[in-house]
C-alpha cells in the first residue's frame, strides 16, 4: 500500500530533550515536506526537500532541522524542544513537483512540557 | 508573496443541500490549486487539483471546484451534501515558479441530518 509513515503518533517530552520524528514513504517520491498544524493557523510549512541532499526552509523553520540522506526518509529533528513547539506535525510527499498533490502521513502529536 | 484565504471558519449545511466552501488566493504567475480534507485524528487527504485547462475540476467523493482567474478564487462545491462530508477542508496554492506550497487556515464543514 502506498503510504507515508510517521513515528511516533504521540510524544510527550520535556523542554530541551532532543527528539526525532521519523518519516518514510514507499512511493519513490522526490518531494517531501514537514508541516505543523495549529488551531486557527492552518498548516505551516517547516522544511521541504526536492530530492536527496536538497532541502530548504519553509515558513517556520526556527528550532527544527531536517536531513534527506535517502529518498524515502525525511526525519524532523528538534535539537532543544520548547513548549511553543507543541503541535500536530505532518509529513507529506509528492512526485513531479507536487502537481499530483500530497500524500500525508497520519500525524505526530507532540507535547513539550 | 503567496497567500490563501478561507474566509469562513465553519460552514453549516443541511443534508441533501448543495455546499460551497470558499477559497481565494494570491500568487505570482500561474497558480496550482488544491483541496484537501481532514477527518478527525487523520492526516489530510487529497480531493482535487487545478493545474491548467478546464475551469471546473472534479475530484473524489463527488466534490468539484471552480477556478475563477478574474476573482482569484477556487471554491469547493458539492451538489448534495452528506453527513459523512463533515470534516475540516483545506485549500492550498503553489505558484508556478516556486516549490513553496501554502495552505489556508481551514474551514470546518458541518452537515446536519
Amino acid at each position: 500500500e502506498a503510504q507515508v509513515t510517521q513515528n511516533p503518533r504521540y510524544l510527550i517530552t520535556v523542554t530541551g530533550k532532543k527528539l526525532t520524528v521519523t518519516c518514510s514513504q514507499n512511493m519513490n517520491h522526490e518531494y517531501m515536506s514537514w508541516y505543523r498544524q495549529d488551531p486557527g493557523l492552518g498548516l505551516r510549512q517547516i522544511y521541504y526537500s526536492m530530492n536527496v541532499e536538497v532541502t530548504d526552509k519553509g515558513d517556520v523553520p526556527e528550532g527544527y532541522k531536517v536531513s534527506r540522506k535517502e529518498k524515502r526518509n525525511f526525519p524532523l529533528i528538534l535539537e532543544s524542544p520548547s513548549p511553543n513547539q507543541t503541535s500536530l506535525y505532518f509529513c507529506a510527499s509528492s512526485s513531479n513537483g507536487q502537481l499530483y498533490g500530497y500524500t500525508f502521513g497520519s500525524g505526530t502529536r507532540l507535547t513539550v512540557v | 508573496a503567496q497567500s490563501v484565504a478561507q474566509p469562513e471558519d465553519q460552514v453549516n449545511v443541511a443534508e441533501g443541500n448543495p455546499l460551497t466552501v470558499k477559497c481565494t488566493y494570491s500568487v505570482s504567475g500561474n497558480p496550482y490549486l488544491f483541496w484537501y480534507v481532514q477527518y478527525p485524528n487523520r492526516g489530510l487527504q487529497f480531493l482535487l487539483k487545478y493545474i491548467t485547462g478546464d475551469n471546473l475540476v472534479k475530484g473524489s467523493y463527488g466534490f468539484e471546484a471552480e477556478f475563477n482567474k478574474s476573482q482569484t478564487s477556487f471554491h469547493l462545491k458539492k451538489p448534495s451534501a452528506l453527513v459523512s462530508d463533515s470534516a475540516l477542508y483545506f485549500c492550498a496554492v503553489r505558484g508556478s515558479g516556486t516549490y513553496k506550497y501554502i495552505f489556508g487556515t481551514g474551514t470546518r464543514l458541518k452537515v446536519l441530518a
